[in-house]
């Protein structure tokens, strides 16, 4: 089946620890998303591919980096994680150009800082 | 700019109970709508859309109508069971790649 894969499901690291999770998926699409989400509230994304375009949204910080080496695969890199960047990792994906396209959510990474 | 609103949760339900969540959004343009429900510890899964006004989308028992007069998009179930326990967020796409994400709402269903 076509999918959206995180891993690992899991990620422990140290404060000031840099840590890269990552994404790949299956559906071919053009658009990838990186989201954080905390406590089950909204998603809150950070940054998104078009292709290879990079769009960072205005607040999110330096900390957070990404990377898009191919259609298939996306990294996020967080260079020295704090406390407050405990949260779940959410990646999606879509197709671009019409408003009726969904996006598609892997499973997440929930990440712990120590 | 574009914004969603939900009702406030939690919601606890017997099951069999009527469903209803609200949902209400603000657009500049002519957005698609969706709900999304997430279950403890995993992702979104898209429940159903609406592309434009009138349509319905339905999903496992689930029903929500676009209503552009009302700017609404309620979710609606005649008969929930204790497995739709989960977190739903309603969301819009104005056009392009964002979505905008209501701030969700939660779901008990007690047997």
């Amino acid at each position: 089946d076509a999918m959206v894969i995180q891993n690992p499901r899991y990620q422990v690291t140290q404060f000031g620890k840099p840590v890269t999770l990552s994404c790949s998926q299956t559906l071919n699409h053009n658009v990838m998303y990186w989201y954080q989400q905390k406590s089950s509230q909204a998603p809150k994304l950070l940054f998104h591919y078009y292709d290879k375009d990079f769009n960072n949204e205005a607040d999110t910080p330096d900390n957070f980096q990404s990377r898009r080496p191919n259609t298939s695969f996306c990294f996020l890199d967080i260079r020295s994680p704090g406390l407050g960047d405990a949260a779940m990792y959410l990646c999606a994906t879509s197709t671009s150009g019409s408003s009726y396209n969904e996006q598609f959510f892997g499973p997440g990474t929930r990440l712990t800082v120590l | 700019g574009n914004s969603v609103t939900q009702m406030e949760g939690p919601v606890t339900l017997s099951e069999e109970a009527f469903l209803t969540i609200n949902c209400t959004y603000t657009a500049t343009g002519y957005p698609s709508l969706f709900w999304y429900v997430q279950y403890p510890g995993e992702g979104l899964q898209l429940l159903l859309k609406a592309t434009k006004a009138d349509d319905k989308g339905s999903n496992k028992g689930f029903e929500a109508t676009y209503r552009k007069e009302t700017t609404s998009f309620h979710l609606e179930k005649g008969s929930v069971q204790v497995s739709d326990s989960a977190v739903y967020f309603c969301a819009l796409n104005d056009y392009g790649q964002n979505f905008v994400f209501g701030p969700g709402t939660r779901l008990s269903v007690l047997p």
